[in-house]
């Protein structure tokens, strides 16, 4: 049974740079593909982009394309998802899940907060 | 993209109470459509898929119809642990929406 690990909770400044990361565990890749959904506090459910690991193939909602970048480590079964010039408005949860026909399991989340 | 509309925003409910949310498409989305759970502080759960379909482990008294642009997921008697908030999300077309949510609460 695959399980999601993500990283722990960061602070940043506006205008930088965060990378969080799931860990698949338990399981492999195969050919299912992870999503990023963002949650902002108190607001709803976001996707964000997907990867599927054995092909490097990635797709990016529109309002995130040239600000997020997804890749992963075929070899350590690790997917990353890199949010670029950070404003105020990104602090939010941000989980990670696989993407089959749906989406699950889900990561734990990460909390992003973007302060200066 | 496809605007998933979830009502009501908020249902106030007592335990061994039914409780029935809806969750209308701006269009068609067939049968793909799923409910999750969220409870706070939590990654939300898959509940139930392809418009009907029990998640692995999802109780019975969980159930989801619907089909076309108008999804009902009904939980026919609530129990401590099902007050959180669901959402629903279609993958008939990218990008995969989710609904605004709908809170389901103790009154």
């Amino acid at each position: 049974q695959i399980q999601l690990v993500q990283s722990g909770a960061e602070v940043k400044k506006p205008g930088s740079s965060v990378n969080v990361s799931c860990k698949a565990s338990g399981g492999t890749f195969t050919t299912y593909g992870i999503s990023w959904v963002r949650q902002a506090p108190g607001q709803g459910l976001e996707w964000m982009g997907d990867i599927i690991p054995i092909f490097g193939t990635t797709r990016y909602a529109q309002r995130f394309e040239g600000r997020v970048t997804i890749t992963a480590d075929k070899s350590t079964s690790t997917v990353y998802m890199e949010v670029g010039s950070l404003i105020s408005e990104d602090t939010a949860a941000y989980y990670c899940a696989r993407r089959s026909n749906w989406f699950d399991p889900w990561g734990q989340g990460t909390l992003v907060t973007v302060s200066s | 993209e496809i605007l998933l509309t979830q009502s009501p925003a908020t249902l106030s409910l007592s335990p061994g109470e039914s409780a029935t949310l809806s969750c209308r498409a701006s269009q068609s989305v067939s049968i793909y459509l799923g409910w999750y759970q969220q409870k706070p502080g939590q990654a939300p759960r898959l509940l139930i898929y392809d418009a009907s379909t029990r998640a692995t482990g999802i109780p019975a008294r969980f159930s989801g119809s619907g089909s076309g642009a108008d999804f009902t997921l009904t939980i026919s008697s609530l129990e401590p642990e099902d007050f959180a908030v669901y959402y629903c999300q279609q993958r008939a077309n990218w990008p995969w929406t989710f609904g605004q949510g709908t809170k389901v609460d103790i009154k």
